[in-house]
């Protein structure tokens, strides 16, 4: 079966400083891989999403990510965080039978 | 355009009572999902439509709970007899053909409580 392991339930940075959520997955298939970003009391959004392209991903709000198979890992990046940026991140993985297995999330907080 | 709906978005129940939690999909969208998420724990899968018929209902979390979907429209979920555990946000989501790589377009969820 596959699962999201996602290390740090809380992340602090400060504004401008890097941001770095972790994410690891678990699948006996090429996996297709999600980050969604839940702002508070708002809905899931998608961030970005791995379908078996290029492995360096880019998406919205100047986040990234890079798929490692060698490492089995998807982390999220942006260089510079914004005060915006303070939401729950979650990474999910698609499995063959198209739902989303989600990790259980990180919360980022970012001081001034 | 419209994105996914959800009603109502606060649902207060007492125990023992059953809910109808609605989904309104983004219109041309085949594939329709249900999730629950409680409080501090990921999205747990519960439901998968395709139009009307639901290929994958294995993560209902027992026969208390039930889902339908009228085409490729409206789905409800209800929950009978609800218990405190039942406690949850339940997210709908769509996505154009509920290939693994489309996208899952969510809602803003319903946030039930049972006292």
């Amino acid at each position: 079966a596959q699962s999201v392991t996602q290390l740090g339930s809380h992340v602090s940075v400060s504004e401008g400083a890097l941001v770095l959520l972790r994410c690891n997955y678990s699948s006996s298939v090429p996996p297709y891989l999600f980050w969604y970003v839940q702002y508070p009391n708002q809905g899931l959004q998608l961030l970005l999403k791995y379908t078996s392209a290029a492995t360096l991903v880019k998406g919205i709000n100047g986040f990234e990510a890079e798929f490692k198979k060698s490492e089995t890992s998807f982390h999220l990046t942006k260089p510079s965080a914004h005060m915006s940026d303070a939401a729950e991140y979650f990474c999910a993985v698609s499995d063959n039978t198209d739902k989303l297995i989600f990790g259980t999330g990180t919360r980022l907080q970012v001081f001034p | 355009g419209a994105g996914v709906s959800q009603s109502p978005s606060n649902k207060v129940t007492e125990k023992g009572k059953d809910v109808e939690l609605r989904c309104d999909p983004i219109s041309g969208h085949t594939a329709l999902y249900w999730y629950r998420q409680r409080l501090g724990q990921g999205l747990e899968f519960l439901i998968y439509f395709q139009g009307n018929s639901a290929p994958d209902k294995s993560g209902l979390p027992s026969d208390r709970f039930s889902a339908e979907r009228t085409g490729e429209s409206v789905s409800t979920l209800t929950i009978q007899r609800t218990q405190q555990e039942d406690s949850a946000v339940y997210l709908c989501a769509s996505s154009l053909a509920g290939q693994n790589t489309d996208t899952q377009y969510f809602g803003p969820g319903t946030r039930l409580t049972v006292l």
